[in-house]
């Protein structure tokens, strides 16, 4: 069954300061994995996908994340934190048997300090 | 495109109160999701609809929740009675699925205060 595991309910950084949000998944087929991102008051919007086309994941706002099959891991960076970076992650993974689900992480608040 | 929308965005209910919330899918898409987010059980999923069908229910937590979808375009979750416990803020996405690809659209959210 495919699940993923954030790794940091919170994560502070500085702002110009590199960010890294840890997502680990479990799939027994080849994932499609997501990061959205929830900014206060609003849903959730894709961030970035990976869909086995590249390893490496250009997402909007300068995030990006890297596929790690021997890691399982698709953890999210962005070079320099901006104040407007400042909200809550998710990681998913498309459950694409025996339904059509999206299983999300708990979500990882990230918050930036000037 | 609008957009999901979503109404209403606020809803401030009495205990024992039937409550309904409103939900208009990007047009074209297939699938339609309801969720519910707390802070101690984060982001839930209820139920989905696929063509308007309701595909899995296992998420809704009792009787008292029904979820409808008489048309590709509109869909409602209704609770009835309303407990305190079903505050929370309940979000519907909805999607087009292209082969394996699940992106989902999410609307703005209804916040429900059951008092």
């Amino acid at each position: 069954a495919q699940s993923v595991t954030q790794l940091g309910s919170h994560v502070s950084v500085s702002e110009g300061a590199l960010v890294l949000l840890r997502c680990n998944y479990s799939s027994s087929v080849p994932p499609y994995l997501f990061w959205y991102v929830q900014y206060p008051n609003q849903g959730l919007q894709l961030l970035l996908k990976y869909t086995s086309a590249a390893t490496l994941v250009k997402g909007i706002n300068g995030f990006e994340a890297e596929f790690k099959k021997s890691e399982t891991s698709f953890h999210l960076t962005k070079p320099s934190a901006h104040m407007s970076d400042a909200a809550e992650y998710f990681c998913a993974v498309s459950k694409n048997t025996g339904g059509f689900k999206t299983i999300f992480g708990a979500g990882t608040r990230l918050f930036v300090k000037a | 495109d609008a957009g999901v929308i979503q109404s209403p965005r606020h809803e401030v209910t009495e205990m024992g109160q039937e409550v309904t919330l409103r939900c208009k899918p990007i047009s074209g898409h297939d699938y339609l999701f309801w969720y519910r987010q707390t802070m101690m059980r984060g982001l839930e999923l209820l139920i989905y609809f696929n063509n308007n069908v309701p595909i899995d229910d296992s998420g809704m937590p009792e009787d008292r929740f029904s979820a409808k979808m008489p048309n590709a375009s509109f869909s409602t979750l209704k609770i009835q009675p309303s407990e305190p416990r079903d505050s929370a803020v309940y979000f519907c996405a909805s999607s087009l699925r292209r082969g394996n690809e699940n992106i989902q659209y999410f609307g703005a959210g209804t916040r429900l205060s059951v008092l």
